[in-house]
């Protein structure tokens, strides 16, 4: 079954800290992987997207990992702020073009003064 | 700039109402997707368009049908609205020849219903 699971559901860190986020798929055949950001109200936009050849991909402070051989993939935030404070979806795609999305449910991260 | 509007950002209506909810894209997207959005579910595809006057179900299309009559106008229509029905709803496009990852979202309609 293709699914997408990311941990943790939640997580408060303090401004300036550091922070990992998960992603386990299960989704095949893959065709690349997106880290969404979502501010409260907001619709996602995307923060950064993978392929199968990439390993690592960064977007200022955001670093994106993907192994492709045990499915994973991480969002690494490096020296916090306020405004990272928002929910972040690890999107899979499936097949090409006419292919489909497969959506975790998100890590609601807050980040505190 | 990609631009996708959504025309409300909130929205009451009470059970058994006819709901309109509207998207518009300003960049000759040919696919517009409808998804709604709940805690602790994430993102659910309703239903896509590959071009005006195409649809196709998405995941969840029960209690949902669309209209695309223009090419930049993608339409979601609740029937008759119920209470299972308040949610988030978010549209989106995709530009052609991209990948279906390569989605555009606009700010959503928080839609209530009573």
């Amino acid at each position: 079954k293709n699914q997408v699971e990311q941990s943790p559901q939640s997580l408060i860190i303090l401004e300036g800290k550091n922070c990992t986020l998960q992603c386990n798929y299960t989704v095949s055949p893959f065709s690349n992987l997106r880290w969404y950001k979502q501010d409260t109200g907001r619709g996602p936009v995307s923060l950064t997207i993978m392929t199968f050849s990439e390993n690592t991909k960064s977007n200022g402070r955001y670093t994106a990992t993907l192994d492709a051989d045990t499915k994973q993939s991480s969002l690494h935030i490096t020296a916090s702020q306020l405004s990272d404070s928002a929910s972040y979806i690890c999107v899979v795609s499936a097949g090409s073009t006419l292919g489909r999305l497969y959506f975790g449910r998100g890590t609601q991260l807050t980040v505190w003064p | 700039d990609v631009k996708v509007t959504q025309s409300s950002r909130y929205l009451v209506k009470r059970t058994g109402e006819k709901v309109f909810l509207e998207c518009v894209q300003d960049m000759d997207h040919e696919n517009m997707f409808w998804y709604r959005q709940d805690p602790g579910l994430g993102l659910r595809l309703i239903y896509f368009s590959y071009d005006v006057k195409m649809k196709e179900k998405g995941d969840i299309p029960e209690g949902y049908s669309v209209s695309r009559e223009k090419k930049e106008r993608f339409s979601l229509i609740l029937e008759s609205a119920s209470t299972n029905q308040t949610s988030m709803y978010l549209c989106a496009s995709k530009p052609p020849g991209q990948g279906v990852s390569t989605q555009y979202f606009g700010p959503g309609t928080r839609l209530t219903v009573l």
